[in-house]
């Protein structure tokens, strides 16, 4: 079975600044999504960033990036320029490759990041 | 709004009751999922509906939790007996068949039971 761990339960930043995420998780499977999912206090679920295992080229959008290491199975997000609507809960989420099964994700217990003016 | 909708966003309900929840997904979307997020915790998957198929059910999902979709459209999570370890956020999501395997989640019903 796959696990995720988020070792850390809460972060602060200030506003513009950068913030690292770490997620480590734990497969035997060799092809796999990574996703980081945010959800806003009292609001629903949206993805930030996804990633293939097979790809090498670490993901990025706008201000958020990863760093993917596979053979340390790591999974980091760095959100740049940190903005007060950062503020929320991030998940780590593994889905395995699906093989005509569901596409189930499998969460780590989450970070709380707080952006503070 | 085209997004998940869930309903209801809140239900209270006294142990031993029963309660029922609705999900619609995105409306071109077939593939429709269960998850239960308890207070500190992630996301846990319970079960997968392929169009009016499910697929998949997780250990967590015990004889006293049903889920349908008859038409391949909304579905409904059903628990019977309540207990308060069942209080919970029941969260939706669906992903279209070509899928990016993306999840596009709903608001969540949150499930007190006193």
């Amino acid at each position: 079975a796959q696990t995720v761990t988020q070792s850390q339960p809460e972060m602060s930043v200030q506003e513009a600044e950068t913030v690292t995420l770490s997620c480590t998780y734990d497969t035997s499977e060799s092809n796999y999504y990574l996703f980081w999912y945010k959800q806003p206090p009292s609001r629903q679920m949206i993805l930030v960033i996804r990633q293939e295992a097979y790809k090498q080229q670490n993901a990025t959008e706008n201000r958020f990036s990863v760093n993917f290491q596979k053979a340390a199975k790591s999974f980091s997000l760095k959100i740049s320029d940190s903005q007060l609507g950062d503020t929320a809960m991030y998940f780590c989420a593994f889905m395995k490759q699906p093989q005509g099964g569901s596409e189930k994700l499998v969460f780590g217990k989450g970070t709380k990041l707080t952006v503070n003016p | 709004d085209t997004g998940v909708s869930q309903d209801p966003r809140h239900k209270i309900t006294k142990r031993g009751q029963n309660v029922t929840f609705r999900c619609d997904p995105i409306s071109e979307h077939n593939r429709l999922y269960w998850y239960r997020q308890t207070l500190g915790q992630g996301p846990e998957f319970l079960t997968y509906f392929q169009n009016e198929a499910q697929l998949e059910k997780s250990r967590l999902l015990s004889d006293r939790f049903s889920a349908e979709r008859p038409k391949g459209s909304f579905s409904t999570l059903e628990i019977q007996r309540t207990e308060q370890g069942d209080s919970a956020m029941y969260l939706c999501a669906s992903s279209p068949q070509a899928s990016s395997n993306e999840q596009f989640f709903g608001p969540g019903t949150r499930l007190t039971v006193l």
